[in-house]
């Protein structure tokens, strides 16, 4: 069965420091990957998707990036962190190429604390 | 462009009481709708979904029938538990490129029952 982990579960990051966010997919190949945020009174916004290794689109403009160097594997970065990073961070897969109805998959979520 | 739209939260019902949260949505098409729960703490969990107009999406008690003619997937539940206060989010699947999807949410709308 597919599984999907996602760490750390909660990180407090000074202000300018750096952000590394892991997540990574079992039991599936060439899946839809994705970086969501959860901010307060913002409701789950879609930072980040690709559709493999190295192909990263980008939703919204902001402070963040995302790289995917293997398959199951993607990451969120920032090289400096601003307050207004602080959120709730989900990483999701879903099947791949004209699966409209599929259905994404999401990790546990970081909660990630900018001070 | 896509988008979808929820009521606005929170929600504070007794045990045993009708629910229902009200979801619109603006799509060029005919997207997969979702409904995603949240409980305390812990990343979504797909609750239910449809995929074409008038099919009802139903799990754990809950149901909502995919309504081409209003744009809506409202939320309905005869009789409600405390176990499901929870954060509710819709949702809808929107093709990304020509070999990808994701989802969109609304800004999700947080029930609290009290027994």
């Amino acid at each position: 069965s597919q599984t999907i982990h996602q760490w750390p579960a909660t990180l407090v990051q000074p202000v300018g420091s750096p952000l590394s966010l892991e997540c990574t997919v079992e039991g599936t190949s060439n899946p839809n990957l994705y970086w969501y945020r959860q901010a307060a009174g913002r409701g789950l916004q879609l930072l980040f998707y690709s559709v493999g290794i190295g192909q990263i689109s980008s939703e919204v403009p902001q402070n963040l990036s995302a790289s995917r160097p293997q398959d199951r594997q993607f990451i969120l970065s920032s090289k400096k962190l601003l307050l207004s990073d602080s959120g709730f961070y989900l990483c999701a897969w879903s099947d791949t190429v004209g699966r409209l109805n599929t259905e994404a998959f999401f990790g546990q979520g970081t909660r990630l604390t900018v001070v | 462009g896509d988008s979808v739209t929820q009521m606005e939260g929170p929600v504070t019902l007794s045990e045993e009481a009708f629910l229902t949260i009200n979801c619109t949505y603006t799509a060029t098409g005919y997207p997969s709708l979702f409904w995603y729960v949240q409980y305390p703490g812990e990343g979504l969990q797909l609750l239910l979904k449809a995929t074409k107009a008038d099919d009802k999406g139903s799990n754990k008690g809950f149901e909502a029938t995919y309504r081409k003619e209003t744009t809506s997937f409202h939320l309905e539940k005869g009789s409600v538990q405390v176990s499901d206060s929870a954060v509710y989010f819709c949702a809808l699947l929107f093709p990304v490129n020509q070999a990808g999807t994701a989802l969109i949410f609304g800004k999700g709308t947080t029930l609290s029952v009290s027994s």
